[in-house]
C-alpha cells in the first residue's frame, strides 16, 4: 500500500530533550515536506526537500532540523524542544512531473507535547 | 506571493442540506488549487484539485469545486450533506513550478440531524 508513515504518533517530552520524528514514504517521491498544524493557523511549512541531500527552509524553520540522506526518509529533528513547539506535525510527499509537482500525500500526523 | 483565505472557521449544516465552503486565493500567476479533508485524528486526504482545463472539478464523496478566475475563488460544494462529511476542510494553492503548497486556516464542517 502506498503510504507515508510517521513515528511516533504521540509524544510527550520535556523542554530541552532532543527528539526525532521519523517520516518514510514508499512511493519513490522526490519531494518531501514537514508541516505543523496549530488551531486557527492551518498548516505551515517547516522544511522541505526536493530530492536526496537537497533541503530548504519553509515558513517556520526555527528550532527544527531535517536531513535527507535517502529518498524515502525525511526525519524531523528538534535539538532542544520548547513548549511553543507543542503542535501536530505532518509529513507529506509528492512526485515531480517535469518542472511541476503533483498533489501531496500526507502521513497520519504526530502529536507532540513539550512540557 | 501566494495566499489562501477561507471564510468561516466553522460551518454548520443540516443533514441533506447544501454544503458550501468558501476559498479565495491570491496568486500572481495561474494557480493550482486543492481541497483537502481531515477527519478526526487523521492526516489530510485529497478531495479534489484544479490544475488546468475544465474549471468545474469533481472529487471524492460527491464534492465538487469551481475555479473562477475573475473572482479568484475555488469554493467547495456538495448538494446534500451527510453526517460522515463532518471534518475539517483545507483549501491550498500552489503556483506554477513552485513546490510550495500554501494552506488556508481551515473550515470545520459540522453536520446536524
Amino acid at each position: 500500500e502506498a503510504q507515508v508513515t510517521q513515528n511516533p504518533r504521540y509524544l510527550i517530552t520535556v523542554t530541552g530533550k532532543k527528539l526525532t520524528v521519523t517520516c518514510s514514504q514508499n512511493m519513490n517521491h522526490e519531494y518531501m515536506s514537514w508541516y505543523r498544524q496549530d488551531p486557527g493557523l492551518g498548516l505551515r511549512q517547516i522544511y522541505y526537500s526536493m530530492n536526496v541531500e537537497v533541503t530548504d527552509k519553509g515558513d517556520v524553520p526555527e528550532g527544527y532540523k531535517v536531513s535527507r540522506k535517502e529518498k524515502r526518509n525525511f526525519p524531523l529533528i528538534l535539538e532542544s524542544p520548547s513548549p511553543n513547539q507543542t503542535s501536530l506535525y505532518f509529513c507529506a510527499s509528492s512526485t515531480r512531473q517535469g518542472s511541476s509537482y503533483n498533489e501531496q500525500f500526507f502521513g497520519p500526523g504526530t502529536r507532540l507535547t513539550v512540557l | 506571493a501566494q495566499s489562501v483565505t477561507q471564510l468561516g472557521s466553522h460551518v454548520s449544516v443540516s443533514e441533506g442540506a447544501l454544503v458550501l465552503l468558501r476559498c479565495n486565493y491570491s496568486s500572481s500567476v495561474p494557480p493550482y488549487l486543492f481541497w483537502y479533508v481531515q477527519y478526526p485524528n487523521q492526516g489530510l486526504q485529497l478531495l479534489l484539485k484544479y490544475t488546468t482545463g475544465a474549471t468545474l472539478v469533481k472529487g471524492i464523496n460527491g464534492f465538487e469545486a469551481e475555479f473562477k478566475k475573475s473572482e479568484t475563488s475555488f469554493h467547495l460544494t456538495k448538494p446534500s450533506a451527510h453526517m460522515s462529511d463532518a471534518a475539517e476542510y483545507f483549501c491550498a494553492v500552489r503556483t506554477g513550478t513552485a513546490s510550495k503548497l500554501t494552506f488556508g486556516t481551515g473550515t470545520r464542517l459540522q453536520v446536524t440531524l
